[in-house]
């Protein structure tokens, strides 16, 4: 079993649609970070969070420390938001980001 | 605009060769990292230097070596050791005690034939 998992792998939504994308991790982590990959392969940053909730426009990452579950949630999905979203936890025993593998979002017009 | 830098974007070698892989920061990030990707699975670390001159294995080091002789530069080079180098390689780096939040490089589709 992998020590961080994501859910689903694959999601297709139809613009405007609201979005749901999670991260379950099995390690004890100093903090979660939510990450973007474009078809060119580059990789942003969206969030990097360790309780709580944070929002970003139409993004929004929540993280729920006790049952070790992270939510990605975008709201009024548009076609560019279509990429795959990676969550990767900050263990705090080894000091190094373990990653998920990633779900991929197509989103139509 | 500060960022890292990788080169080339597309590279492609034949089987039994050595192959560099560059990377570079203007960050003035202390800590540098290379992961590898492969389909349906997550980036996994392959080596990673936390100061210049200094460097450490990662979870998946063989066939793979680096060197980190100035700040901004930590090239990786695929050897001919490793089984299956076909893969799209990051290169990463963050500020020093800060190592969750990385920021990454546009990356380097390797294909060895």
């Amino acid at each position: 079993k992998n020590e961080v998992e994501q859910s689903p792998q694959n999601l297709t939504a139809q613009e405007g649609e609201f979005i749901t994308i999670n991260c379950s991790y099995s390690v004890g982590i100093s903090a979660l970070h939510w990450l973007q990959q474009h078809p060119g392969g580059g990789i942003v940053s969206l969030f990097m969070l360790s309780s709580g909730k944070k929002k970003h426009g139409r993004l929004i990452a929540t993280i729920n420390i006790q049952e070790k579950h992270s939510s990605l949630h975008i709201t009024a999905s548009h076609p560019r938001d279509s990429a795959v979203y990676i969550c990767a936890a900050g263990s705090y025993n080894t000091d190094k980001l373990i990653f998920g593998t990633g779900t991929r979002l197509q989103v139509f017009p | 605009d500060g960022g890292i830098t990788q080169s080339p974007k597309y590279l492609f070698r034949k089987e039994g060769q050595n192959v560099t892989l560059s990377c570079e920061q203007n960050l003035n990030h202390d800590a540098m990292y290379w992961y590898r990707q492969d389909p349906g699975q997550g980036l996994r670390l392959i080596y990673y230097s936390q100061i210049v001159n200094d460097f450490q294995k990662g979870d998946i080091a063989e066939g793979y070596s680096v060197s980190r002789e100035k700040k901004e530069s930590f090239p990786l080079t695929v050897t001919s050791a490793q089984k299956n180098p076909t893969a799209f390689y990051l290169c990463a780096s963050s500020r020093q005690g800060d190592s969750y939040e990385q920021y990454f490089g546009p990356g380097t589709r390797l294909t060895v034939t």
